[in-house]
């Protein structure tokens, strides 16, 4: 079975360009879970979506960030215009229920330069 | 709104000594509470996960207790090796039981 699956590992953006990250949840699992983390800190949470469905996006900032998972295909963190301190590790993770263990995929290292 | 500590940035014990880690929370009462181990430059990952009814969970060399009278559980692992090093994470499940939030983890080093 394969894990949770993300892509790209590493994301290079000038300032003012388009960020796309892509996550695959395990086979069955239907609850997508998206995470930002900086450096030496914890892990925030941006937004829990089920099939088609945005169920909690507490975590997001309220400007040029979005995010889809769509009834065919990857879940999809959109970050538009980006700048500086958008550089982190951003994490997916999936469950099959909610409240289970979440299995988080590699993460994406989205830089900005 | 609800908060997770973790109890030190970093611990550093000797090989072969149980290594116990803290989270304690405020301002809510969880159904249940989890724990995950972070290697540098991965996701974290699933270890136990404890239900507001249960006083201890063991899983091989790993213990937790909750003690939801304190707001408070505690990790243990026992016979620690330095394979064992990591950040370790505790989660807890949110207020809107929609999400689970993170502490800011506890970077644990196992010195041989």
């Amino acid at each position: 079975n394969a894990g949770v699956m993300q892509n790209p590992r590493h994301l290079v953006r000038r300032r003012g360009q388009e960020a796309r990250l892509r996550c695959s949840p395990m086979k069955g699992h239907s609850h997508v879970y998206w995470y930002r983390q900086l450096p030496e800190e914890g892990l925030k949470f941006m937004v829990y979506l089920q099939k088609e469905n945005i169920i909690d996006e507490s975590g997001m900032p309220k400007e040029r960030f979005s995010a889809e998972f769509p009834k065919e295909g990857p879940s999809i963190l959109r970050i538009q215009q980006v700048v500086r301190g958008d550089s982190a590790a951003y994490f997916c993770a999936s469950s099959p229920r909610r409240g289970d263990e979440q299995f988080f995929g590699p993460g994406t290292r989205l830089t900005v330069l | 709104s609800q908060k997770i500590e973790q109890n030190s940035e970093a611990l550093n014990i000797q090989e072969g000594k149980t290594a116990t880690l803290t989270c304690n929370y405020t301002n809510y009462s969880p159904a249940y509470l989890q724990w995950y181990r972070q290697d540098p430059g991965r996701g974290p990952v699933f270890l136990l996960l404890i239900r507001e009814n249960e006083k201890e969970k063991r899983k091989e060399r790993l213990k937790v207790t909750f003690d939801t009278t304190l707001k408070q559980s505690l990790f243990h692992i026992t016979a620690s090796q330095p394979a064992d090093s990591a950040t370790y994470l505790c989660a807890l499940e949110d207020s809107s039981a929609s999400k689970i939030i993170f502490g800011s983890g506890t970077r644990l080093s196992i010195r041989p």
